[in-house]
């Protein structure tokens, strides 16, 4: 089967650095979503990797290990309306998108 | 942000009810898709359209019924649900057609199925 692999809830300190990791298995691979979604809004795109390594964005990043199905997503200088759920989200090789359940994140003072 | 917009946000209906969700979007984009959001679960892909053709139906049940009468608008008619329905329904736009695109989502339909 194909699915996603990330922890259901987080909780990390205003200031502070967090990671999500998200594992996924998938039937091929055709890249890798992050997307923040706030408590009763709609989902936000945050970032596209198709390539190992590290992409860079501000105070978030993320990361991608063809080899290893793994990607994380880092969240530097928390602040409190970083308080949301993220979304890890593969793309197969037939281009279908595989979602996870989400991580939700509670940032604390 | 304004670039997907869906009305109603809020619906409440009972099982015998006919209602429509709608979706608009103002980004120029070839792609919508229908998805339904359930608590900590993963979304569920409901119905792709491409240039207003619908390429994907995920096994969604006959009493969703998708509508598409532009590249700009699409319709999630529902008729005869069931409690477990229950769910936010979210719609998307992409600019590409083959999921390695940006999706922009509205705001979603939070549905309640008595």
């Amino acid at each position: 089967g194909q699915n996603i692999d990330q922890p259901t809830e987080m909780t990390a300190t205003e200031g502070a650095i967090v990671q999500i990791n998200c594992t996924y298995q998938t039937s091929g691979f055709n890249g890798l979503f992050w997307y923040q979604q706030h408590a009763g809004e709609a989902p936000t795109f945050l970032s596209y990797n198709v390539l190992d390594g590290l992409e860079e964005k501000g105070r978030f990043s993320s990361f991608l290990s063809r080899s290893k199905g793994y990607s994380y997503l880092l969240l530097k200088e928390l602040q409190m309306k970083d308080s949301a759920s993220y979304l890890c989200v593969s793309v197969n090789s037939n281009y279908q998108l595989i979602w996870g359940a989400g991580t939700k994140l509670i940032i604390k003072p | 942000e304004t670039g997907v917009t869906q009305t109603p946000r809020h619906l409440v209906m009972g099982m015998t009810n006919k209602k429509s969700l709608k979706c608009e979007q103002h980004l120029g984009h070839n792609a919508m898709y229908w998805y339904k959001q359930s608590a900590k679960k993963p979304l569920e892909l409901m119905f792709v359209y491409n240039f207003k053709e619908q390429t994907e139906n995920n096994s969604v049940p006959s009493r969703f019924s998708p509508e598409c009468p532009n590249s700009s608008h699409l319709f999630l008619h529902l008729h005869t649900l069931q409690p477990e329905d229950s769910a936010l329904y979210l719609c998307a736009s992409s600019q590409g057609t083959d999921n390695t695109d940006t999706q922009y989502f509205g705001p979603g339909t939070r549905l309640t199925v008595l």
